[in-house]
């Protein structure tokens, strides 16, 4: 079955830590990865894909098949990061189809 | 460009009415997907819509069915409403081609 997991519900640094979101998918074929960031009182917006393989706001994920897994990690927190962010992928291997997302992790990170 | 635009922000249902949710896509945008978020989820397809036909459908029953117009807006309807159809319900814009998708602000869905 095709599956997101996000194993943390809540993960809390200091500004200036380096934060490491995980993500770990289930899908049988070549996926396409996606970060979706909810800032307080915003929508939902995309964060970084890795096809593009862009750093967004000191953001990186870099896909590893091996594990199947796509970490989101930042080597230095800032206090706007502060969000909660999706880990979501494409079975169609295209962006704009069907998403599938997981539960979420929210980042807190305080000064 | 005031992005992907839905109404109502907020509605309150009574178990087994019917519902109408609406959106507007981003301007250039001509798909559009709908998702349901229940609280301490992430958002869970629906169904998407190109060329006014339903293109994919996710795992949900037929009482949700949708509509998309020549204008590319959309609307998301509810039968039979019941009390686990309370979420928040997004909707969600891209072009045709290989364009990450766009989210509205959602409607909070809530059946009493």
């Amino acid at each position: 079955a095709q599956r997101v997991t996000q194993p943390e519900k809540l993960l809390s640094v200091f500004k200036g830590a380096p934060v490491e979101l995980k993500c770990n998918y289930s899908y049988s074929g070549s996926p396409e990865l996606f970060w979706y960031v909810q800032y307080s009182r915003q929508r939902l917006q995309l964060l970084l894909r890795h096809i593009s393989r862009e750093s967004i706001k000191g953001f990186t994920a870099d896909l590893n098949k091996g594990e199947t897994s796509f970490h989101l990690k930042k080597p230095f927190a800032q206090e706007e990061d502060s969000a909660m962010y999706y880990c979501a992928l494409s079975p169609f291997n295209q962006a704009g189809t069907a998403l599938i997302f997981g539960k979420g992790t929210t980042l807190s990170v305080s000064s | 460009d005031a992005g992907v635009t839905q109404s109502p922000t907020h509605l309150i249902k009574t178990r087994g009415q019917q519902v109408t949710l609406r959106c507007s896509p981003k301007s250039g945008h001509d798909t559009v997907s709908w998702y349901q978020q229940a609280l301490g989820q992430g958002p869970q397809f629906i169904f998407q819509y190109y060329e006014e036909e339903e293109r994919q459908r996710g795992n949900f029953p037929d009482r949700f069915s949708g509509h998309q117009f020549p204008n590319y807006s959309s609307e998301l309807n509810v039968n039979a409403l019941l009390l686990g159809d309370s979420a928040l319900y997004l909707c969600a814009s891209s072009t045709n081609s290989n364009s990450p998708l766009h989210f509205g602000n959602g409607t909070r869905l809530t059946v009493t």
